[in-house]
């Protein structure tokens, strides 16, 4: 499809629980990003993927953190016993060629943890 | 290192005002790109231009401007004649040097009032 797919849009976790999200690229875009974003304020890089592979993962908390990108399914971003902090809209985008034509977001996934 | 500085936290205008949003930044890369998104407060990220370092050439959309100046490393936003519609966080953001994410400013939350 033309539209990067987050799911889902609300994810609502005990402290310490985990947090599963997802999200399917543009058919035909080879790299994927994540971005965490706080409070509608600061857009933190987590974590990109060219294909399968991961690109660059200097922005990821390496503690609780995980992601991948497996053929024919949608990405994932997993957080293991989820903290208040983590908290924020979680934010995925794909692109052509490293972001040089561009990035299409989706519609992100907002994490609560109470 | 690199580095977007949107220095303007809010700004609040009256309907049919023009108002610019200043976007600083710093990169060592000589290829580059540049990029504006709007965030209405339903939250998507809706992408409005994108510009590389070897096109100074500034463009008009409509009511929307963009003024690229590489000597002082800013590429400032113009809304003329502002609408209510218009409020929302402008982010801008840049890609450099090979690592294909972009780095974004703190945005500006534009509030335009009747």
């Amino acid at each position: 499809g033309e539209e990067v797919a987050q799911t889902p849009k609300h994810l609502v976790r005990g402290e310490g629980q985990k947090a599963k999200l997802y999200c399917a690229p543009i058919k035909g875009h080879s790299y994927v990003f994540w971005y965490q974003q706080v409070l509608k304020n600061e857009f933190k890089f987590l974590i990109s993927f060219q294909n399968e592979n991961v690109f660059d993962e200097t922005g990821m908390p390496k503690e609780r953190f995980s992601a991948k990108c497996l053929p024919n399914s949608p990405c994932s971003l997993e957080i293991q016993a989820t903290k208040l902090e983590d908290s924020a809209v979680y934010f995925c985008a794909s692109s052509h060629i490293q972001g040089n034509y561009g990035y299409t977001f989706g519609s992100g996934t907002r994490l609560t943890v109470v | 290192a690199q580095k977007v500085t949107q220095a303007q936290t809010e700004i609040s205008v009256v309907e049919k005002e023009d108002v610019t949003l200043d976007c600083v930044y710093e990169t060592r890369d000589t290829t580059y790109y540049l990029f504006w998104y709007k965030q209405p407060p339903s939250g998507e990220l809706v992408f409005l231009i994108r510009r590389n370092s070897f096109d100074e050439q500034n463009e008009i959309s409509g009511r929307y401007s963009w003024n690229f100046q590489k000597s002082t490393s800013s590429f400032n936003f113009t809304i003329t004649a502002s609408q209510v519609v218009d409020s929302a966080v402008y982010f801008c953001a840049l890609r450099g040097g090979s690592q294909g994410n972009l780095i974004f400013g703190k945005g500006t939350k534009l509030s335009v009032k009747p």
